[in-house]
């Protein structure tokens, strides 16, 4: 079976723009997670859902960020405005559970001009 | 707050020496600890976790909580080993919210 697919690969966008990243989970996984790399640093954690809900948006930067996941499998991360400190490679992942281990998709690289 | 700390961004070894990467943290209760490895051009994906006591590849961490660390070892580097390395922890319970350290590339020389 596939892995955690996301799409696109590669997104440049001007500055103030609005840009939307998707994230397909392995199939029957209940938890999605969001992660932001920029260059030089490892990933850091943005939002957790399990099922539908947001159950941990601690780490989304302000309020220009959102994620939705409507029917809980697919997930798609919004950026409102985007600036060029936005530029960074976005991860999704997804795991069985909440406590169980994550699987990681190859990431959006998101370029801000 | 939670903090991984991996001093070293690179580290260079010869094939066949011994690997060490090292990962401290800082976290105020039983954190849970994790290994993760990005080959080139792959996606990340988990190595080993603390409480799973495995040796994956050949490698194994030992979390040692007095000195809150939980370094990488490896006795004899291959070649296949060259990748980036990331520490992680994650809070009880929460094994995906993990907080990740910036990462210590390997790179293994004949």
């Amino acid at each position: 079976g596939a892995g955690v697919s996301q799409t696109p690969s590669n997104k440049v966008t001007e500055k103030g723009k609005y840009v939307e990243l998707r994230c397909d989970p392995i199939s029957g996984h209940t938890a999605l997670y969001w992660y932001r790399q920029s260059l030089g640093q490892g990933p850091e954690f943005l939002i957790y859902f399990q099922g539908t809900g947001a159950a941990d948006d601690s780490g989304l930067p302000n309020d220009r960020f959102f994620a939705v996941r409507p029917e809980g499998s697919v997930s798609t991360l919004k950026i409102q405005r985007t600036e060029r400190g936005d530029s960074a490679v976005y991860l999704c992942a997804s795991s069985l559970a909440r406590n169980t281990e994550a699987f990681f998709g190859q990431g959006t690289r998101l370029t801000v001009v | 707050a939670q903090r991984v700390t991996q001093p070293e961004k690179l580290l260079s070894v010869f094939k066949g020496a011994p690997v060490e990467l090292k990962c401290n943290y800082s976290y105020s209760g039983s954190p849970e600890l994790f290994w993760y490895v990005q080959y080139s051009r792959q996606r990340l994906q988990l190595l080993l976790r603390h409480i799973s006591r495995e040796s994956i590849k050949g490698f194994t961490a030992d979390l040692n909580k007095g000195e809150t660390s939980f370094h990488l070892k490896k006795p004899f580097a291959q070649e296949e080993d060259s990748a980036m390395y990331y520490c992680a922890l994650s809070g009880t319970g929460t094994a995906s919210k993990l907080t990740f350290g910036t990462g210590t590339r390997l790179q293994v020389t004949l």
